[in-house]
């Protein structure tokens, strides 16, 4: 079984510029949800996709974007970076319906440092 | 007043210690809880799954819920070394987390050998 993978695991921009995050989930599950982690701080929740569309939203501005592939991989996008976006990117990945325990697996994280 | 209170420690133990570890709330909704492990620089371990009240054991770990007094602790038997992460409590009031989970600041825990 495959964990959850996000790439790069770590990213440089400067403020203004757009990014682009990658995150393939878990063998077998269907959901994606994004986090931002700030230093010292827990995650807090960006949005989640199911079924190619999003499913929830936590308070993120809308140039924090986002898309879910048919093979159930997803990325972020965040356009007109500023320094406060400086954080780790989490993905989580889990199985909606049917069976599945509905718990969410992390990845590893991707750190975006913005200047 | 914050949905989520966590004290952020540090919390140090000597190795082979009970470790208590709790989170308070204050939203009523929530029904979900759990409890995730982040070692530094990596991404959280989910530990501990509860729905609704009560307590659940796995191995050296023990989830307890009060949905009552909105309280939820963490029990971790015979510490060890390795046991030094930061613990996060994590909640949610819609099975799957379509609301997100919410979670504490985190508790960062050391064993000491």
């Amino acid at each position: 079984e495959t964990g959850v993978t996000q790439s790069p695991t770590h990213l440089i921009k400067t403020r203004g510029q757009q990014v682009t995050l990658r995150c393939s989930s878990q063998s077998g599950h269907n959901t994606v949800s994004w986090y931002q982690q700030a230093l010292g701080q827990g995650p807090q929740f960006i949005f989640q996709y199911y079924r190619e569309e999003e499913n929830g939203r936590g308070n993120f501005p809308p140039r924090f974007s986002g898309l879910q592939f048919p093979n159930y991989s997803s990325e972020l996008n965040v356009n007109a970076l500023e320094l406060d976006d400086s954080a780790l990117y989490l993905c989580a990945s889990s199985l909606e319906g049917g069976q599945g325990t509905d718990t969410q697996y992390f990845g590893p994280g991707t750190r975006l440092t913005v200047l | 007043q914050k949905e989520v209170e966590q004290d952020p420690g540090p919390l140090s133990v000597p190795e082979g210690a009970i470790v208590s570890l709790n989170c308070t709330y204050s939203n009523s909704a929530f029904q979900y809880f759990m409890w995730y492990r982040q070692y530094s620089r990596k991404g959280p371990e989910l530990l501990m799954y509860t729905y609704s009240s009560g307590n659940k054991e796995d191995g050296r770990f023990t989830a307890q819920v009060d949905k009552s007094s909105k309280y939820i602790s963490l029990f971790i038997r015979d510490s060890q070394p390795s046991d030094s992460a930061t613990y996060l409590c994590a909640m949610s009031a819609v099975r799957g987390g379509a609301d997100g989970l919410t979670f504490g600041k985190g508790t960062h825990l050391i064993i000491q050998p």
